[in-house]
């Protein structure tokens, strides 16, 4: 079982739409949790941390099921620039950060 | 500089060369990782430098990989006798108290 999986998708949602996203980690002594956004032939850059008690920024809502150990990130009211792939990210054994593979994301006008 | 610089952007190279990545991260960050993306593909760890600690080296795909990081700053990957399916763009990226940042990456290609 890999340590850090999400849905590849990919993802295609009207515009207006709302849209979430699961990944699923193996380490449940795991305390650092973050979803990144990836853009076409660029680098990862941080979208939001995800804190213990969920925490929204924006259009943006991260949350953390501990027991289930999962987080999530949802995405209201989708713009044409949201099209992206998500990657979920998982501090693994020994403190490592983990990527999922990521999930594509494509808002259509 | 402000942010994580890789260097070089691209390489290409023919099969069987050794080659070396540079990553100088960001002034004052303990953490260093390597990542490699292979086109349409996830981020697989290879390497994690934390501080003076022995580096996590669990991701490493070979004995034909290595990396080091001097005096705690600048990281060089080495990958020697270069295969095709080295071929990948290399991320690093460093982290302090902040989450990770990273750099432009290096676009390796084994021809």
């Amino acid at each position: 079982r890999k340590e850090v999986e999400q849905d590849p998708g990919p993802f295609n949602v009207p515009e207006g739409a709302t849209v979430a996203f699961n990944c699923t980690y193996s380490n449940s002594a795991s305390q650092s949790f973050f979803w990144y956004r990836q853009d076409c032939r660029k680098e990862p850059k941080l979208l939001m941390s995800v804190y213990s008690s969920g925490n929204e920024d924006g259009r943006f809502t991260a949350q953390l099921n501990r027991a289930s150990q999962y987080i999530s990130l949802l995405i209201r009211d989708s713009k044409l620039s949201d099209s992206a792939t998500y990657l979920c990210v998982v501090n693994g054994f020994g403190g490592k950060l983990i990527f999922g593979q990521g999930t594509t994301l494509q808002v259509k006008p | 500089g402000a942010g994580v610089s890789q260097s070089p952007s691209n390489k290409v190279t023919e099969k069987g060369k050794d080659v070396e990545l540079r990553c100088d991260p960001i002034s004052g960050h303990t953490a260093l990782y390597w990542y490699r993306q292979s086109l349409g593909q996830g981020l697989e760890f290879l390497i994690y430098f934390q501080g003076n600690s022995a580096p996590d080296k669990s991701g490493l795909p070979s004995d034909r990989f290595s990396a080091e990081r001097t005096g705690g700053s600048v990281s060089t990957l080495t990958i020697q006798r270069t295969q095709q399916e080295d071929s990948a763009v290399y991320l690093c990226a460093s982290r302090g108290l902040t989450p990770l940042h990273f750099g432009n990456g290096t676009r390796l290609t084994v021809t």
